[in-house]
């Protein structure tokens, strides 16, 4: 069952920043929303998560809804390097992450 | 962050020959690691999960005699491919979680089966 719903693909200008979406509308109240990113033939990276509270780290910002259902990575001043697909992920406990289809963000000089 | 290797990042074998792969985490110790599987233009696909000193829990549809897993230390897992065949050609990503509760996992650079 898919548990979030995000973009097929994004576009974004090198330097700006890039926003991508996710619907988690389902989310329980123990479940953390991961953010991952798999840039090309490499393994998946961890970028960020939280709960409900909004996040920031040296990669990204995190920014949740207050009803919890949706939530978007901001990445502040995209670069050529962050091209990849970008996997959003609600996850609680000792739950196995799986993944969905992801949104392939596209950073165009 | 917390680093996993996986070895090798390539192999090419013929077909019926087995590949074992190996999945380690060098900083921290993983009681439960996971193994997926990705297709070209494909998201991942969680094939098992690997328990240290248990037997490993497969998804549904993964054949537990094709995919033997090991997990034999706190910090190394490995993925035995048996008897395979080209349609076993694909990337095949490991990640580990330090055990407590509601935090990141950290994925292994991926390795590329090709079967010939």
């Amino acid at each position: 069952d898919a548990k979030t719903t995000q973009p097929t693909s994004m576009d974004c200008a090198e330097g700006r920043a890039a926003n991508l979406p996710c619907n988690h509308s389902t989310i329980s109240g123990n479940e953390y929303v991961y953010w991952y990113r798999q840039i090309h033939s490499q393994g998946p990276q961890y970028i960020i998560h939280g709960l409900k509270n909004n996040e920031t780290n040296e990669m990204a910002s995190l920014i949740i809804t207050e009803d919890r259902k949706s939530s978007t990575l901001i990445l502040p001043h995209a670069t050529l390097r962050d091209t990849a697909v970008y996997y959003c992920i609600v996850s609680g406990g000792y739950q196995k992450v799986t993944f969905g289809t992801g949104t392939k963000l596209q950073v165009i000089p | 962050g917390a680093v996993v290797s996986q070895h090798p990042s390539w192999v090419i074998c013929k077909s019926g020959t087995s590949v074992k792969i190996e999945c380690r985490s060098l900083d921290f110790q993983a009681t439960t690691m996971f193994w997926y599987r990705q297709f070209p233009k494909q998201s991942l696909m969680l094939m098992a999960t690997s328990n240290e000193g248990s037997k490993a829990t497969y998804e549904q549809g993964v054949e537990k005699d094709k995919f033997l897993i090991n997990h034999a230390s706190l910090t190394l897992s490995t993925l035995t491919v048996t008897s395979a065949h080209p349609e076993d050609s694909s990337f095949y990503i490991c990640s580990a979680e330090e055990g407590a509760m509601n935090t990141e996992a950290f994925f292994g650079q991926g390795t590329r089966l090709t079967v010939v």
